[in-house]
């Protein structure tokens, strides 16, 4: 069936450093992938997503890429603060229908001050 | 406000206990999802309704059962409690004319079963 793979389960940075988390898809006619922030106690929010047809995307400091060939994706955040330690969530939408995503296992980004 | 909005926030219950998770949403969308958080697994789909007649099976919907009692309202029951469904739980919802497919989140449900 469809699977995300998302690495590394657990990434520490130190504050202004950049990171990187990547996800695999295994289902080639998925076509928007999404990125969801989820900090403790909460539920988790989207950052930002990109669809089949573009390669990347930025938004301010955080910026997403995706590899249809490889069937990668990655979420890049550059000068990381504080406030930017979640946890990190890719999805992939299955050829079943764009309302139902596939999650990825989840990434802990913990930004060392 | 909260837009989504789930209750409990947190519960603890013994197995074979009968026990229902609410939602409710202000945000008008027609679909709803119920999520399942586990360390390590991420979120899985448990059940989503696309409207008040439409309700179908997620990834493990084996255990649970679902509610859509209205627009705004979608429960959650777990007929009879076993340890393993201890977790924390969101109910989500979408839009189906927004482009982007972007769910919103509730807060979630911790839930333990002893």
């Amino acid at each position: 069936g469809e699977n995300v793979e998302q690495h590394p389960s657990t990434l520490s940075v130190q504050e202004g450093d950049s990171a990187v988390i990547k996800c695999t898809y295994s289902d080639s006619a998925s076509n928007y992938f999404p990125w969801y922030k989820q900090e403790l106690g909460k539920g988790p929010q989207l950052i930002i997503d990109i669809r089949s047809n573009v390669g990347e995307k930025k938004d301010q400091r955080i910026a997403v890429t995706l590899n249809k060939t490889a069937k990668h994706f990655s979420l890049h955040i550059t000068e990381t603060q504080p406030e930017d330690s979640a946890v990190y969530f890719c999805a992939a939408t299955p050829t079943s229908g764009t309302y139902k995503y596939i999650f990825g296992t989840g990434t802990r980004l913990k930004v060392l001050a | 406000d909260a837009d989504v909005t789930q209750t409990p926030r947190n519960r603890i219950t013994k197995t074979g206990k009968r026990i229902m998770l609410e939602c409710s949403q202000t945000k008008g969308h027609d679909r709803m999802y119920w999520y399942r958080q586990d360390p390590g697994l991420g979120l899985r789909l448990i059940y989503y309704s696309f409207d008040v007649k439409d309700i179908n099976k997620g990834e493990i919907s084996d255990g649970y059962s679902v509610s859509r009692q209205a627009q705004a309202k979608f429960s959650l029951s777990l007929e009879s409690a076993i340890p393993n469904q201890t977790a924390l739980y969101f109910c989500a919802t979408s839009d189906p004319r927004d482009i982007s497919y972007e769910q919103y989140f509730g807060p979630g449900t911790r839930l333990t079963v002893t």
